[in-house]
This record gives structure tokens, sequence and C-alpha cells, in this order.
């Protein structure tokens, strides 16, 4: 099965606050990440953290992380039409690698 | 940021054809390329690493006659699909390495190719 597993869906009143859920596999992951990859684009590093903090706050982003859960979410304040988008999140495998959920489809609704 | 420049951003060839894709770190030198391969809803899946001066490191089911890969400067790889078939139709994706930032990845804007 998925290494890194997320919810495909997500839709969203502008100004409300979004949550997207990601659950991982690999209790050795140093940092777990999520980017955002708007259509036709590559992808772009939103935040990250680091495996021995359980929370992260970057302007609107908040990361939790329940590492005993292996368990990852990413909360969106105040979500505007231009955070439509796909969100992946991603951890780092034993070998450095990265290895990708599936994404999840955030539309925001006016 | 630093930023890498992925072309083309779309191509489309017969089968049969090959088709190069490059992948150049601006502002940065990148010892360490990676290529993904991403279908319509589903996750990025790494194909293959790239290293600068040295052969590539395939990914388990990933054809290495197939999807070759030259990292021949410190700001450039390319991969390059060949003889295409219309399963190679996938939205391809590099990123690269910079190690002055502790590491982080940067990515390419992605090329869609599509075999007719």
């Amino acid at each position: 099965g998925e290494d890194v597993e997320q919810s495909l869906f997500l839709s969203v009143r502008e100004g409300d606050s979004s949550v997207i859920n990601c659950t991982y596999t690999d209790s050795s992951s140093t940092y777990l990440y999520w980017y955002k990859q708007e259509p036709g684009a590559g992808l772009q590093l939103l935040t990250y953290i680091f495996s021995n903090m359980d929370m992260k706050q970057d302007q609107r982003l908040t990361v939790l992380l329940n590492k005993k859960d292996k368990h990852l979410s990413l909360r969106i304040a105040d979500t505007q039409t231009g955070d439509s988008a796909i969100y992946f999140c991603a951890e780092t495998d034993s070998w450095g690698k990265l290895q990708f959920g599936a994404g999840t489809q955030v539309v925001v609704t006016p | 940021g630093a930023v890498v420049s992925q072309h083309p951003s779309r191509v489309i060839c017969k089968s049969g054809t090959s088709v190069k894709i490059e992948c150049r770190s601006l502002d940065f030198q990148a010892t360490t390329m990676f290529w993904y391969r991403q279908f319509p809803k589903q996750s990025l899946m790494l194909m293959a690493t790239s290293n600068e001066g040295s052969k590539a490191t395939y990914e388990q089911g990933v054809e290495k006659d197939k999807f070759l890969i030259n990292h021949a400067s410190l700001t450039l790889s390319t991969l390059t699909v060949t003889s295409a078939h219309p399963e190679d139709s996938s939205f391809y994706i590099c990123s690269a390495r910079d190690l002055s930032t502790a590491g982080e990845l940067f990515f390419g804007s992605g090329t869609q190719l599509s075999v007719l």
C-alpha cells in the first residue's frame, strides 16, 4: 500500500479554515513536508517540520505532527481562492528520498 | 528562493520518436537532481536520481534504456524518453537539491508529454 496517505479532495468556503490530513509509515523520517501544486505547474514547497517538533506556524499555515500516530496535518487559516490547488505531503525515507502522498485537491468556493 | 528551469513545458510527439527534457538549476549548483513522473490524480513517483558526472540511479521498475538520464554539468540534467509510446504520456517533473540551503529541494515547473 501507499507509504504516505492523504484524502483526495477537500472543499472549503472562502474565509474558513482548511485542514488537510496525512499519514505516513516511515518512523525514521527526519523531515515532513507540504508542497502546493497549481494546475500545470511544478511543486512549490509550502512548509516543512522537523520530526522532533509537534507544531510549526508560518503566517496562515499551521503544521501539526503527531509522531506517535504518524499523522501530519496542514491548517490554512482564512482560506482564499488562490489557495485552490493540490497539496502534497511528503516524507523523507531512510535513503533521504522524498515519498509523496497522492495529493489533496482543495477547492475554495466563494 | 532558488530557481529550477524545466524545458519544454509541453510536448506532443508521434509514437516511436524520442523526446528530451532539460532541467537546469539557474542560480545554484546541483550535484544531485531527481526525475519524477506523475499520472493524473496520482502521486509523484520517483523515477531516478541523477548524479553529476556519474550514472543515474534508477528506481525499481524504471527502464534505464528507455529513460536516459544525463547529468553532464552541475547545473543541467536531461531526461530522454526514447522510442516514446502512448503509455509514456505523463507529467514529468525534475527537482534539484541546493546543498547551500540544507539540501532543500526545488522543483521545475514540469513537462506534459503527450505521445500520439
